[in-house]
């Protein structure tokens, strides 16, 4: 595609209940990455996925959250029993590859609201 | 985690040359820096990348001194539409594979 698509733009739940984000990444990516922005605040490091490994996911921040890849392409995060402050922008980003170098090409995010 | 730091905000006036400096004592040998932009309601965008020294485009440039510990983005002669935040970004020495942005650099243009 022309570039990281994200879906739902928006996402209003209620505490409790389970949300699964996706990411699409510009094709041919291998490297993939979440990041998540609270209101007013920095990017968040949660996660990224070499392929369809994901080598580290202490960024996470409880184990409430999981994410997974397939075929090398399509990306979710699911965020079960959500909580308040998990209301927050979740940006997804790719990258030719895992290098300094290349660089990451961003979505727009999905904006979550958990009431 | 190596850790980056960034002044929280400046202000500046249209025309001015703005320079915004990130801190980052646990580069790795092999990192690049590169500098994110990021406007409201959008995900950032690349601006430059460098190793070491200068690196200039058509929209900034970036300088590396040689002990890389830091780096300084030049935006010159800005205008209200550079009004946004600037992030740097390195590798982390500790866990190679993970990228740290550093808290970001809130800019402001005014007229």
């Amino acid at each position: 595609g022309a570039g990281v698509s994200q879906s739902p733009s928006n996402k209003v739940t209620e505490k409790g209940k389970d949300v699964e984000l996706r990411c699409d990444p510009i094709s041919g990516h291998t490297a993939l990455y979440w990041y998540r922005q609270s209101l007013g605040q920095g990017l968040e490091f949660l996660i990224y996925f070499q392929g369809n490994s994901a080598p580290d996911k202490s960024g996470l921040p409880s184990d409430r959250f999981s994410a997974e890849r397939t075929g090398g392409s399509v990306s979710t995060l699911t965020i079960q029993r959500t909580q308040q402050e998990d209301s927050a922008v979740y940006l997804c980003a790719s990258s030719k590859d895992y290098l300094s170098t290349d660089t990451q090409y961003f979505g727009p995010g999905t904006r979550l609201t958990v009431l | 985690l190596a850790k980056t730091t960034q002044p929280i905000s400046m202000d500046s006036y249209e025309g001015q040359e703005v320079n915004i400096t990130c801190s980052h004592n646990n580069i790795a040998t092999n990192d690049y820096i590169t500098w994110y932009q990021q406007f409201p309601s959008q995900g950032p965008r690349f601006i430059i990348q460098g190793y070491k020294t200068k690196v200039t485009n058509e929209v900034a440039s970036l300088f590396i001194p040689a002990d890389r510990k830091s780096s300084t983005l030049s935006l010159p002669r800005v205008s209200l539409s550079d009004t946004a935040v600037y992030y740097c970004l390195v590798g982390d020495m500790d866990s190679s594979y993970k990228l740290i942005f550093g808290s970001g650099t809130r800019l402001l243009v005014r007229p």
